[in-house]
């Protein structure tokens, strides 16, 4: 299976501030990898797909780059409503495998 | 909007077997890829599997002795049991739409809202 390790596992930022979360693959994923928004009691939600797609609906101050085994996730300037949980996947072999989140706390 | 609803018991004993259903709404669940997802409480996200409408399957090899997922196109609905189940399959189980990406299934674009299994006697 293909390892999935995101830094840090929590973080804590202003509104306003720019923050970025990293993820690792234990092999090379290209660009097969995925980034989900997860609030308290409710399902993931698809943010960028393919590395750095954002899907429909979601606002632009979100980004995501790399390729390989190193990927970021970039928020331009935190909104109330960003702080969350964030996941990476990858779709790049089976079986689909998870990052282990990072939290993303209000400071 | 297509929509997507988990049913099924919130409780199974050990080594029954677990029965959930997934209905699709607002949209074709024809020529798509349905997963299923799982998330014990507090901890991360496992891919448990996904269906094509034609009954193709693929299962994550942790559970695929466990695991079989069906799909009733008629009804715009899929089902996942897990047999032989313990504690640790307590969570919250997700059915959801895999998106295609250059040829590769796996992209999680659309799901239930999730519906907590617990096992216990």
């Amino acid at each position: 299976d293909i390892q999935m390790t995101q830094s840090p596992s929590s973080l804590s930022a202003s509104v306003g501030d720019r923050v970025t979360i990293t993820c690792r693959a234990s092999q090379d994923i290209s660009s097969y990898l995925n980034w989900y928004q997860q609030k308290p009691g409710k399902a993931p939600k698809l943010l960028i797909y393919a590395a750095s797609s954002l899907q429909s609906g979601v606002p632009s101050r979100f980004s995501g780059s790399g390729s390989g085994t190193d990927f970021t996730l970039s928020i331009s300037s935190l909104q109330p409503e960003d702080f969350a949980t964030y996941y990476c996947q990858q779709s790049y072999s089976s079986p689909r495998t998870f990052g282990q989140g990072t939290r993303l706390e209000i400071k | 909007q297509v929509q997507l609803q988990e049913s099924g018991p919130g409780l199974v004993k050990p080594s029954e077997t677990l029965s959930l259903t997934c209905t699709v709404s607002g949209g074709s669940i024809s020529n798509y890829y349905w997963s299923w997802i799982r998330q014990p409480p507090g901890k991360g996200l496992e891919w448990i599997g996904y269906i094509y409408t034609s009954g193709t399957t693929s299962y994550n090899p942790s559970l695929k002795s466990r695991v079989t997922m069906s799909v009733d196109s008629s009804k715009s609905q899929f089902s996942l049991n897990l047999s032989s189940v313990t504690a640790a399959d307590t969570a919250v189980y997700y059915c959801a739409r895999s998106k295609t990406i250059f040829g590769v299934v796996g992209v999680f674009d659309c799901w239930g809202q999730g519906t907590l299994v617990t096992v216990s006697s």
